[in-house]
């Protein structure tokens, strides 16, 4: 069964410090695997695509890793801010054409002063 | 400029009652989708439509039909309302490929 798993479910950290978060997943074949922000009532934000080559993969603060073999991710967030609260989903992507997106249930974030 | 727009953004009705979501994509995408996240904030695909064809139609009730009057917009009609049909809906686009999906900002549905 595809699935995609998440941890941890929430995450509370002060600002100005890193965090990693986890994604597990069973999903075949696999073609890409994405990470997105979602922040309260608004819809999902891209962050990172990395395809079954790429290992890593930064957007500013943001930093992607792949391990195919493990069928792991994480996405590491540095020097954390305010405005980087949210909710992070992974998404594992079936297919090329992305019509097969698998969701996990996402990690919470909450960045504190 | 909004990428991808949906309206309403809110929508409160009665069971039974039949209504309608909104999309539409200003960027050229070829494929659109509509997602339902529910209480757990759990992203689940319903449909996508590419070039006018359905080409994905998870496990939803046929109470609930998207209809695409062209390749920019995808509308989704909602027949009999029911209780658990409360949620929040959000369409997305892509382009075909390796692409990044871009989301409207979500219509969140009360049904009482």
């Amino acid at each position: 069964k595809n699935q995609v798993e998440q941890s941890p479910q929430s995450l509370i950290i002060l600002e100005g410090k890193n965090c990693t978060l986890q994604c597990n997943y069973t999903v075949s074949p696999f073609s890409n695997l994405r990470w997105y922000k979602q922040d309260t009532g608004r819809g999902p934000v891209s962050l990172t695509i990395m395809t079954f080559s790429e290992n890593t993969k930064s957007n500013g603060r943001y930093t992607a890793t792949l391990d195919a073999d493990t069928k792991q991710s994480s996405l590491h967030i540095t020097a954390s801010q305010l405005s980087d609260s949210a909710s992070y989903i992974c998404v594992v992507s079936a297919n090329q054409a992305g019509t097969a997106l698998i969701f996990g249930k996402g990690t919470t974030l909450s960045v504190s002063s | 400029d909004t990428a991808v727009s949906q309206t309403p953004k809110y929508l409160v009705t009665q069971m039974g009652n039949d209504k309608s979501i909104k999309c539409e994509q200003n960027l050229g995408h070829d494929t659109m989708y509509w997602y339902k996240q529910d209480s757990k904030k759990f992203l689940k695909i319903m449909f996508s439509y590419n070039n006018k064809e359905l080409i994905i139609n998870e496990t939803v009730p046929n109470r609930f039909s998207p209809k695409s009057p062209d390749k920019a917009h995808l509308n989704l009609h909602i027949n009999s309302l029911e209780l658990g049909d409360s949620a929040v809906y959000f369409c997305a686009s892509t382009s075909q490929g390796l692409a990044e999906a871009f989301f409207g900002q979500g219509t969140r549905l009360t049904v009482v």
